[in-house]
């Protein structure tokens, strides 16, 4: 078990650039979840899948947003047209479902910082 | 709507006192609550959870935090504070049949004098 790994761990961008970020979930790990975190703030639900369907997203995530998780292992977010608003560090967690309705314990990764300049 | 408010952004103790980090929750169906440290730089440890076994709950590094549903609390304790556990604490709320996505609150602050 080598736990939660994201990639790039910092990102610098201009303002109106593309940027993509990698999730490696925890092995036989089928849920995997995006959050935001901005500066002093609590980190705020994105998006989250299961294996490879994407199941919900949040209304935080505009269409400039895009997530993958194409063979229900590693996942993708991308951000089209970054804006200074986007800064933040953006974390990935997984998990495996428990059965009789009980919650799931999530595992996140280190982050990765984004920066808009 | 359910949500999570942390009572104080910053809290400082001295090394050795007592550590009471507040933590309450609104939810309208019986809730799971977690305790998330984050060190600077670093992703989200999980400290501890209630999912309803038991409402005092023990978790690692010597902190507890007790479910008071009465006062929809959630607080979370440990009674000799060291300097390593200065960091940011995280108080965060799921539902049972959703997705297990987390509701986090703001944060807490906890500095440790020595």
């Amino acid at each position: 078990d080598t736990g939660v790994s994201q990639n790039p761990r910092h990102k610098i961008t201009k303002r109106g650039q593309n940027v993509t970020f990698r999730c490696d979930p925890i092995s036989e790990h089928n849920r995997l979840y995006w959050y935001r975190q901005t500066l002093g703030q609590g980190p705020e639900f994105l998006t989250y899948f299961q294996n490879e369907a994407q199941l919900e997203k949040s209304r935080l995530l505009s269409d400039r947003f895009s997530a993958e998780r194409p063979k229900g292992s590693f996942s993708t977010l991308e951000i089209q047209r970054t804006e200074q608003g986007d800064s933040a560090m953006y974390l990935c967690a997984s998990s495996v479902p428990l059965s009789g309705g009980v919650t799931d314990t999530q595992y996140f990764g280190p982050g990765t910082r984004l920066t808009v300049l | 709507a359910q949500s999570v408010t942390q009572l104080g952004s910053h809290v400082s103790v001295s090394e050795g006192a007592l550590v009471l980090l507040r933590c309450n929750y609104s939810s309208s169906v019986p809730p799971y609550l977690f305790w998330y440290v984050q060190y600077p730089n670093q992703g989200l440890q999980l400290l501890l959870k209630y999912t309803s076994a038991a409402t005092l709950v023990k978790g690692i590094n010597g902190f507890e935090a007790e479910f008071k549903k009465s006062e929809t609390s959630f607080h979370l304790t440990k009674p000799s504070a060291h300097m390593s556990d200065a960091a940011e604490y995280f108080c965060a709320v799921s539902f049972s049949g959703n997705t297990g996505k987390l509701i986090f609150g703001q944060g807490t602050t906890l500095q440790v004098k020595p």
